[in-house]
């Protein structure tokens, strides 16, 4: 069985700060891995995903991520924090096609 | 390609009624996923459906059913409705030919009163 672990419910960063996520995962299988994003009231989008290729994955809207293998790690970094990146990110692992376990979410805030 | 597509997005039953969501996945996409997002539980797996058939099934009872139909939407049924299966569902696509990312609908907003 594969679990995802978010660290930290809530992040706040200054506009223009480091964003950095974290996600830490299990599988007893190697996993494809996944950033989605979510906006108030919409469904998630996609970020990134891992998928045993490159260990450094870049997203959309300036997020990347990469994948440790020895620290079971998949965390989530943008150099730059914009006001319009305020939302709840959701780290995913999957091993099975079709399904997917999300970790808990992060709700991002960027003041001003 | 027009996204997902799920109707209705506001939905409020009463307790004990029954409930149907639809999805219509991106052209092309055969398998289709539900999931129910509540504050307390955050995102839970319901069910994935790939060619008609169910593949694979999360941890809730048999009141939550689904089926697909062969042009590949889906519908995800409630029966008896609780108070408790408040919540955002959401409808997810992949073409499944391997483990690929799933592209979301906006989700139907049920409230059970």
């Amino acid at each position: 069985a594969q679990s995802v672990t978010q660290l930290g419910s809530h992040v706040s960063v200054s506009e223009g700060a480091l964003v950095l996520l974290r996600c830490n995962y299990s599988s007893s299988v190697p996993p494809y891995l996944f950033w989605y994003v979510q906006y108030p009231n919409q469904g998630l989008q996609l970020l990134l995903k891992y998928t045993s290729a490159a260990t450094l994955v870049k997203g959309i809207n300036g997020f990347e991520a990469e994948f440790k293998k020895s620290e079971t790690s998949f965390h989530l970094t943008k150099p730059s924090a914009h006001m319009s990146d305020a939302a709840e990110y959701f780290c995913a692992v999957s091993v099975d096609a079709g399904k997917s376990t999300f970790g808990d979410g992060t709700t991002l805030t960027v003041k001003p | 390609k027009a996204g997902v597509t799920q109707t209705p997005r506001y939905l409020i039953k009463t307790r004990g009624q029954q409930v149907t969501l639809s999805c219509s996945p991106i052209s092309g996409h055969r398998s289709v996923s539900w999931y129910q997002q509540t504050p307390g539980q955050g995102l839970q797996f319901l069910f994935e459906y790939f060619s008609e058939t169910q593949r694979n099934k999360g941890n809730f009872p048999g009141r939550f059913s689904g089926r697909q139909f062969s042009n590949s939407r889906s519908e995800m049924n409630v029966s008896t409705l609780e108070l408790g299966d408040s919540a955002l569902y959401l409808c997810a696509s992949s073409e499944r030919l391997q483990v690929a990312e799933a592209f979301f609908g906006q989700g139907t907003r049920l409230t059970v009163v």
